[in-house]
Protein backbone atom coordinates (compact mmCIF):
# COMPACT_ATOMS: atom_id res chain seq x y z
CA UNK A 1 0.00 0.00 0.00
CA UNK A 2 1.25 3.49 -1.05
CA UNK A 3 0.52 6.94 0.83
CA UNK A 4 2.25 8.64 -1.60
CA UNK A 5 2.25 8.23 -5.36
CA UNK A 6 4.26 10.56 -8.03
CA UNK A 7 3.75 10.67 -11.89
CA UNK A 8 5.22 10.32 -13.92
CA UNK A 9 8.23 8.29 -12.73
CA UNK A 10 10.72 9.57 -15.32
CA UNK A 11 10.73 12.48 -17.24
CA UNK A 12 12.92 13.99 -20.14
CA UNK A 13 12.63 17.48 -21.23
CA UNK A 14 14.22 19.95 -23.63
CA UNK A 15 15.74 22.74 -21.81
CA UNK A 16 13.27 25.74 -21.97
CA UNK A 17 10.49 23.34 -21.11
CA UNK A 18 7.46 23.90 -18.56
CA UNK A 19 7.39 20.51 -16.42
CA UNK A 20 4.83 19.41 -14.56
CA UNK A 21 5.37 16.54 -11.92
CA UNK A 22 2.47 15.05 -9.70
CA UNK A 23 1.77 13.58 -6.20
CA UNK A 24 -1.05 12.19 -4.77
CA UNK A 25 -1.34 11.16 -1.31
CA UNK A 26 -4.26 8.47 0.56
CA UNK A 27 -3.79 10.01 4.31
CA UNK A 28 -4.27 12.77 6.15
CA UNK A 29 -1.51 15.31 6.35
CA UNK A 30 -1.26 18.44 7.78
CA UNK A 31 1.73 19.40 5.50
CA UNK A 32 3.54 18.18 1.93
CA UNK A 33 6.79 18.46 1.79
CA UNK A 34 8.94 18.38 -2.07
CA UNK A 35 12.11 17.34 -1.80
CA UNK A 36 15.22 17.54 -4.53
CA UNK A 37 17.86 14.58 -4.64
CA UNK A 38 20.85 15.24 -6.68
CA UNK A 39 22.84 12.10 -8.47
CA UNK A 40 25.75 12.76 -5.56
CA UNK A 41 22.54 11.40 -3.06
CA UNK A 42 21.86 14.55 -0.80
CA UNK A 43 18.49 15.56 -0.30
CA UNK A 44 17.60 19.12 -0.20
CA UNK A 45 14.02 20.72 0.73
CA UNK A 46 12.20 22.81 -1.93
CA UNK A 47 9.77 23.70 -0.48
CA UNK A 48 6.77 22.77 2.57
CA UNK A 49 2.86 23.25 1.82
CA UNK A 50 -0.06 23.20 3.81
CA UNK A 51 -2.21 24.93 1.42
CA UNK A 52 -2.36 27.27 -1.45
CA UNK A 53 0.48 27.85 -3.55
CA UNK A 54 4.23 28.70 -3.58
CA UNK A 55 6.70 30.07 -5.36
CA UNK A 56 10.55 30.24 -5.90
CA UNK A 57 12.16 31.58 -8.55
CA UNK A 58 10.92 29.32 -11.40
CA UNK A 59 9.19 26.31 -9.35
CA UNK A 60 5.94 27.11 -8.13
CA UNK A 61 4.15 24.09 -5.46
CA UNK A 62 0.42 23.62 -5.36
CA UNK A 63 -1.95 21.99 -3.25
CA UNK A 64 -5.55 21.14 -3.21
CA UNK A 65 -6.39 19.19 0.36
CA UNK A 66 -9.50 18.33 -0.94
CA UNK A 67 -8.42 16.51 -3.75
CA UNK A 68 -5.14 14.82 -1.87
CA UNK A 69 -3.06 16.63 -4.80
CA UNK A 70 -0.16 18.49 -5.58
CA UNK A 71 2.05 19.84 -8.24
CA UNK A 72 5.21 20.90 -8.46
CA UNK A 73 6.10 23.18 -11.91
CA UNK A 74 9.12 24.04 -13.04
CA UNK A 75 9.17 26.76 -15.64
CA UNK A 76 12.14 27.64 -17.98
CA UNK A 77 13.74 24.30 -17.10
CA UNK A 78 17.80 23.75 -17.33
CA UNK A 79 20.04 20.60 -17.23
CA UNK A 80 20.95 22.03 -13.69
CA UNK A 81 17.56 21.04 -12.88
CA UNK A 82 17.77 16.97 -13.46
CA UNK A 83 17.27 15.53 -10.20
CA UNK A 84 15.43 12.91 -8.62
CA UNK A 85 11.96 15.08 -7.35
CA UNK A 86 10.05 13.49 -3.87
CA UNK A 87 7.28 14.59 -2.49
CA UNK A 88 6.56 13.74 1.28
CA UNK A 89 3.80 14.03 3.34
CA UNK A 90 3.43 14.17 7.57
CA UNK A 91 0.40 12.97 9.03
CA UNK A 92 1.42 14.91 12.23
CA UNK A 93 4.02 12.33 13.08
CA UNK A 94 5.10 10.35 10.48
CA UNK A 95 6.63 11.40 7.46
CA UNK A 96 5.64 9.24 4.18
CA UNK A 97 7.52 9.41 0.55
CA UNK A 98 6.53 9.30 -2.68
CA UNK A 99 9.29 6.93 -5.05
CA UNK A 100 10.72 9.90 -6.55
CA UNK A 101 10.57 11.32 -9.97
CA UNK A 102 13.66 11.07 -12.38
CA UNK A 103 14.10 14.53 -14.08
CA UNK A 104 16.61 14.95 -17.35
CA UNK A 105 16.53 18.37 -19.04
CA UNK A 106 18.61 18.38 -21.67
CA UNK A 107 20.10 20.76 -23.43
CA UNK B 1 24.88 26.74 11.83
CA UNK B 2 26.12 23.12 10.80
CA UNK B 3 22.40 21.66 10.06
CA UNK B 4 22.43 18.01 10.47
CA UNK B 5 25.53 16.45 10.26
CA UNK B 6 25.26 12.78 10.10
CA UNK B 7 28.30 10.30 9.95
CA UNK B 8 30.03 7.92 8.86
CA UNK B 9 29.55 8.42 5.21
CA UNK B 10 30.44 5.12 4.06
CA UNK B 11 30.75 1.82 6.58
CA UNK B 12 31.06 -1.99 5.38
CA UNK B 13 29.98 -4.21 8.35
CA UNK B 14 30.12 -8.28 8.38
CA UNK B 15 26.45 -10.19 9.49
CA UNK B 16 26.53 -9.74 13.15
CA UNK B 17 28.35 -7.38 13.95
CA UNK B 18 26.87 -3.64 15.71
CA UNK B 19 27.52 -0.21 15.05
CA UNK B 20 25.85 3.21 15.52
CA UNK B 21 24.79 5.94 12.86
CA UNK B 22 25.73 9.38 14.87
CA UNK B 23 23.11 12.15 13.74
CA UNK B 24 23.29 15.58 15.12
CA UNK B 25 21.43 18.92 14.47
CA UNK B 26 22.09 22.12 15.74
CA UNK B 27 19.00 24.07 15.04
CA UNK B 28 17.03 23.13 17.88
CA UNK B 29 14.42 21.15 16.60
CA UNK B 30 12.32 18.88 18.09
CA UNK B 31 11.24 16.06 15.50
CA UNK B 32 14.61 13.95 14.76
CA UNK B 33 14.03 10.97 12.14
CA UNK B 34 15.49 8.40 10.36
CA UNK B 35 15.08 7.04 6.96
CA UNK B 36 16.42 4.26 4.87
CA UNK B 37 16.72 4.47 0.92
CA UNK B 38 16.41 1.61 -1.23
CA UNK B 39 15.60 1.38 -4.76
CA UNK B 40 12.49 1.65 -6.20
CA UNK B 41 10.97 1.79 -2.71
CA UNK B 42 11.84 5.55 -1.77
CA UNK B 43 12.61 6.67 1.54
CA UNK B 44 11.18 4.93 4.33
CA UNK B 45 10.84 5.89 8.20
CA UNK B 46 12.95 4.07 10.57
CA UNK B 47 12.61 5.78 13.73
CA UNK B 48 11.34 9.27 14.75
CA UNK B 49 11.43 11.45 18.13
CA UNK B 50 9.71 14.46 18.78
CA UNK B 51 11.86 15.51 21.12
CA UNK B 52 14.36 14.51 23.99
CA UNK B 53 12.94 11.44 25.80
CA UNK B 54 10.61 10.45 23.22
CA UNK B 55 11.13 7.95 20.39
CA UNK B 56 8.70 5.57 18.22
CA UNK B 57 8.85 3.13 15.68
CA UNK B 58 8.12 4.13 12.44
CA UNK B 59 7.84 1.59 8.93
CA UNK B 60 10.72 -0.63 9.08
CA UNK B 61 11.96 -1.04 13.05
CA UNK B 62 13.34 -3.62 13.06
CA UNK B 63 16.83 -4.32 13.77
CA UNK B 64 17.34 -0.46 14.75
CA UNK B 65 17.24 1.34 17.95
CA UNK B 66 17.08 4.67 18.70
CA UNK B 67 17.77 7.08 21.66
CA UNK B 68 17.09 10.72 22.29
CA UNK B 69 19.06 11.85 25.11
CA UNK B 70 19.30 15.37 24.07
CA UNK B 71 17.75 17.36 21.27
CA UNK B 72 20.67 17.65 19.83
CA UNK B 73 21.45 14.27 19.16
CA UNK B 74 19.39 11.04 17.78
CA UNK B 75 21.90 8.09 16.89
CA UNK B 76 20.48 5.16 15.12
CA UNK B 77 22.15 1.40 16.52
CA UNK B 78 22.40 -1.35 14.54
CA UNK B 79 22.16 -4.52 16.83
CA UNK B 80 23.49 -7.16 14.65
CA UNK B 81 23.67 -6.29 10.79
CA UNK B 82 22.40 -8.55 8.46
CA UNK B 83 22.72 -8.08 4.90
CA UNK B 84 19.18 -7.11 4.35
CA UNK B 85 20.01 -3.85 6.10
CA UNK B 86 22.45 -2.81 3.42
CA UNK B 87 21.21 0.55 2.24
CA UNK B 88 21.77 4.20 2.16
CA UNK B 89 20.65 5.53 5.65
CA UNK B 90 19.75 9.69 6.20
CA UNK B 91 19.37 11.31 8.92
CA UNK B 92 16.55 14.33 9.20
CA UNK B 93 15.15 16.82 11.37
CA UNK B 94 12.18 19.53 11.22
CA UNK B 95 11.10 22.08 14.05
CA UNK B 96 7.95 20.34 14.10
CA UNK B 97 7.47 18.43 10.90
CA UNK B 98 4.82 20.78 9.42
CA UNK B 99 6.00 24.14 10.01
CA UNK B 100 9.26 24.26 8.34
CA UNK B 101 11.46 22.35 6.44
CA UNK B 102 12.90 19.42 6.68
CA UNK B 103 16.64 19.49 6.85
CA UNK B 104 18.51 16.49 5.53
CA UNK B 105 21.97 14.85 7.07
CA UNK B 106 24.46 13.88 3.83
CA UNK B 107 23.75 9.91 4.30
CA UNK B 108 25.39 6.75 4.91
CA UNK B 109 26.41 4.05 2.61
CA UNK B 110 26.09 0.85 4.76
CA UNK B 111 26.86 -2.12 3.11
CA UNK B 112 26.27 -5.36 4.99
CA UNK B 113 28.85 -8.85 3.53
Amino acid sequence: KNEVEQSPQNLTAQEGEFITINCSYSVGISALHWLQQHPGGGIVSLFMLSSGKKKHGRLIATINIQEKHSSLHITASHPRDSAVYICAVFTGNQFYFGTGTSLTVIP
Amino acid sequence: NAGVTQTPKFQVLKTGQSMTLQCAQDMNHEYMSWYRQDPGMGLRLIHYSVGAGITDQGEVPNGYNVSRSTTEDFPLRLLSAAPSQTSVYFCASSDRGDNEKLFFGSGTQLSVL
